[in-house]
């Protein structure tokens, strides 16, 4: 069965502290994705992983940083986390046919 | 530019009922469109998507959505839905794969709900 695990699924953190998100894909897609998702802001692309080492900047990648060392797992890194961070984090991936990308249940995170 | 518009916001119906999502997108180019449904709490699911050919597309749990080049449009409809349909719905636009970007241009959703 395919799919895109996330861990963990809930984090709370103080501001200031590291933050790592962690995501898993078993259908060795080359592509993978890092969205955050916000009331009434919809999906916001953060980064995207072309594959491994080949990262480029979404929307809105100030704050953030990725990595990507194995085609099947992603990470998201927040160095010193906000308050303005708090959000319910997506991670994706896409087989590259155009149109399709499978996503993880997400990370819910909160910067206190 | 790529942009995607869902005109409502919301929409409600009752059980049984037939529905329609609205999408309407703008892109100069070749392009996939797709649809995909979020249930409260989870990730987004893929429900289909469209590139050429029979502009009436069919997904999974009975839904269709028809392309239409002259409105600029990719709807999404069910004949009768049922309480599990309850979720958002995201329509959302990409380029061709190898165009340089891989990337899906989502519209706000459109919250779709029962009325009890």
């Amino acid at each position: 069965d395919m799919k895109v695990t996330q861990m963990p699924r809930y984090l709370i953190k103080r501001m200031g502290e590291n933050v790592l998100l962690e995501c898993g894909q078993d259908m060795s897609h080359e592509t993978m994705y890092w969205y955050r998702q916000d009331p009434g802001l919809g999906l916001q692309l953060i980064y995207i992983s072309y594959d491994v080492d080949s990262n480029s900047e979404g929307d809105i990648p100030k704050g953030y940083r990725v990595s990507r060392k194995k085609r099947e797992h992603f990470s998201l890194i927040l160095d010193s986390a906000k308050t303005n961070q708090t959000s319910v984090y997506f991670c994706a991936s896409s087989p590259g046919t155009g149109g399709e990308q499978y996503f993880g249940p997400g990370t819910r995170l909160t910067v206190l | 530019t790529q942009t995607v518009s869902q005109s409502d916001a919301h929409v409600t119906v009752f059980e049984g009922d037939s529905v329609e999502l609205r999408c309407n997108y703008s892109y100069g180019g070749s392009i996939y469109l797709s649809w995909y449904i979020q249930h409260h709490g989870h990730g987004l699911q893929f429900l289909l998507k469209y590139y050429s050919g029979n502009p009436v597309v069919q997904g999974v749990n009975g839904f269709e959505a028809e392309f239409s080049k002259s409105d600029s449009s990719f709807h999404l409809r069910k004949a009768s839905v049922h309480w599990s349909d309850s979720a958002v719905y995201f329509c959302a636009v990409s380029p061709l794969p190898g165009t340089g970007s891989n990337r899906l241009t989502f519209g706000k959703g459109t919250k779709f709900s029962l009325i009890p």
